[in-house]
């Protein structure tokens, strides 16, 4: 079945270390990637998405992701957390199996320590 | 700029009883609506979608419902709650099918 996988729902580092949060899906067409982002208490939010062009998106508040067709991975990244990124992160794929429907992974629940 | 909205943020309700959670979008015409529920360490789950009045989408075969009475009005709806329709409930609105999603608050339902 068509799917998106995020490893290691719970991940827990100290400021000021890097972040890289993996995101992989079961789809060979074209694509639509998106990365979302819920802080405590508040909406989820979009933090970056990849409709074409560079592979190398930039998002919000230092985040990056890069889309690496070959391996199926959209994979976030953030070279320097802080305290304040502590959240939920979701990766999302809209493809054209299920008529363009938005997939979402488990999320993985991120927790920086001052 | 375009807003969502969701009511009530919180509700406790009995099993058995009837459910209403009102989505609405502002700022923009024609959007496709979006339910879905959220569970713990299980992501989001697409319940239902409407690309215009009228026209809903059922993702998954459950106890809920919903309608699209007004361009930018979705409603979910329960005839008869079960202990299993606890969750979060989020609404989401987006241009067309394969663009960006934007989501709501969510409502916080406990069936107990």
């Amino acid at each position: 079945a068509q799917s998106v996988s995020q490893h290691n729902h719970h991940v827990i580092l100290s400021e000021a270390a890097s972040l890289e949060l993996g995101c992989n899906y079961s789809y060979g067409g074209t694509v639509n990637l998106f990365w979302y982002v819920q802080y405590p208490g508040q909406h989820l939010q979009l933090l970056l998405k990849y409709f074409s062009g560079d592979p190398l998106v930039k998002g919000i508040k230092g985040f990056e992701a890069e889309f690496i067709k070959s391996k199926f991975s959209f994979n976030l990244r953030k070279p320097s957390v802080q305290w304040s990124d502590t959240a939920e992160y979701f990766c999302a794929v809209n493809a054209p199996w299920g008529n363009n429907r938005l997939a979402f992974g488990k999320g993985n629940q991120v927790v920086v320590i001052p | 700029s375009q807003t969502i909205h969701q009511w009530p943020a919180t509700l406790v309700q009995p099993v058995g009883s009837p459910l209403s959670l009102e989505c609405t979008v502002e700022g923009t015409s024609n959007p496709n609506l979006y339910w879905y529920r959220q569970a713990a360490g299980r992501g989001l789950q697409l319940l239902f979608y409407s690309v215009g009045i009228g026209q809903i989408s059922s993702e998954v075969p459950q106890n809920l419902s919903a309608s699209r009475p007004q361009d930018r009005q979705f409603i979910l709806s329960s005839k008869k709650l079960l202990l299993s329709d606890s969750g979060f409930y989020l609404c989401a609105w987006s241009t067309t099918s394969t663009d960006t999603q934007y989501f709501g608050p969510g409502t916080r339902l406990t069936v107990l």
